[in-house]
């Protein structure tokens, strides 16, 4: 069983529906939960970092932990073309390196 | 952009051919980390450095090796290539050490083995 799940997609939607993107996790020692957006050809980029269970907002992205479920996700509001592309979960423990999950692929149709 | 730059962008070797990529940091981040992704696949950390030593590795052989240079540069050297070496090798760098910072990745080098 690998550490991280995430269902790869592809994710179709039309422009302004809400995505729920998600991953599970099963070491119980991660403390560090990121997500992040990948661009064909580019190396991934930073959308939200979160540590504690919750909730965390950053204008059409919500970032959601639930330390007891062992479940991530993300939500984008408003869903924008230029959203469509690959998006990553990855998670840590305090001292050990960042574990990524495969990746969903995100497509918005105009 | 993340101010992570790499070189060159692509790269075609064959099997058992040695290969050496290369990155520069963000100026004043101590911490770089290197990544193999395959097609399809999440990055997958390969190591890490911190000031020139290393300080974290993956689950990759020796023939992964790499060096940290005071200049905020880096690299990653691959000996003997194998067809399942090709991938998209990224960088990140951070401020502080083992990855108590935000990561920001490079653009990445495309590597084929034929």
């Amino acid at each position: 069983q690998k550490e991280v799940e995430q269902d790869p997609g592809p994710l179709s939607v039309p422009e302004g529906a809400i995505v729920s993107l998600n991953c599970t996790y099963s070491n119980s020692a991660f403390q560090y939960f990121m997500w992040y957006r990948q661009y064909s050809r580019k190396g991934p980029e930073l959308l939200m970092y979160t540590y504690s269970s919750g909730n965390k907002e950053d204008g059409r992205f919500t970032a959601q932990v639930d330390k007891s479920s062992k479940y991530i996700s993300l939500f984008i509001r408003d869903s924008q073309p230029s959203d469509s592309a690959t998006y990553l979960c990855a998670m840590r423990t305090r001292y050990q390196k960042v574990t990524f999950g495969t990746g969903t692929k995100l497509q918005v149709i105009p | 952009e993340t101010g992570v730059t790499q070189s060159p962008t692509h790269l075609i070797k064959t099997r058992g051919q040695q290969v050496t990529l290369r990155c520069s940091s963000q100026s004043g981040h101590n911490t770089v980390s290197w990544y193999q992704q395959a097609l399809g696949q999440g990055p997958q950390f390969i190591f890490q450095y911190y000031r020139e030593e290393e300080n974290g590795r993956g689950n990759f052989p020796p023939r992964f090796s790499g060096l940290q240079f005071p200049n905020y540069s880096s690299e990653l050297n691959v000996n003997a290539l194998e067809l399942d070496d090709s991938a998209l090798y990224l960088c990140a760098s951070s401020l502080g050490d083992f990855n108590t910072d935000t990561q920001y990745f490079g653009p990445g080098t495309r590597l084929t083995v034929l």
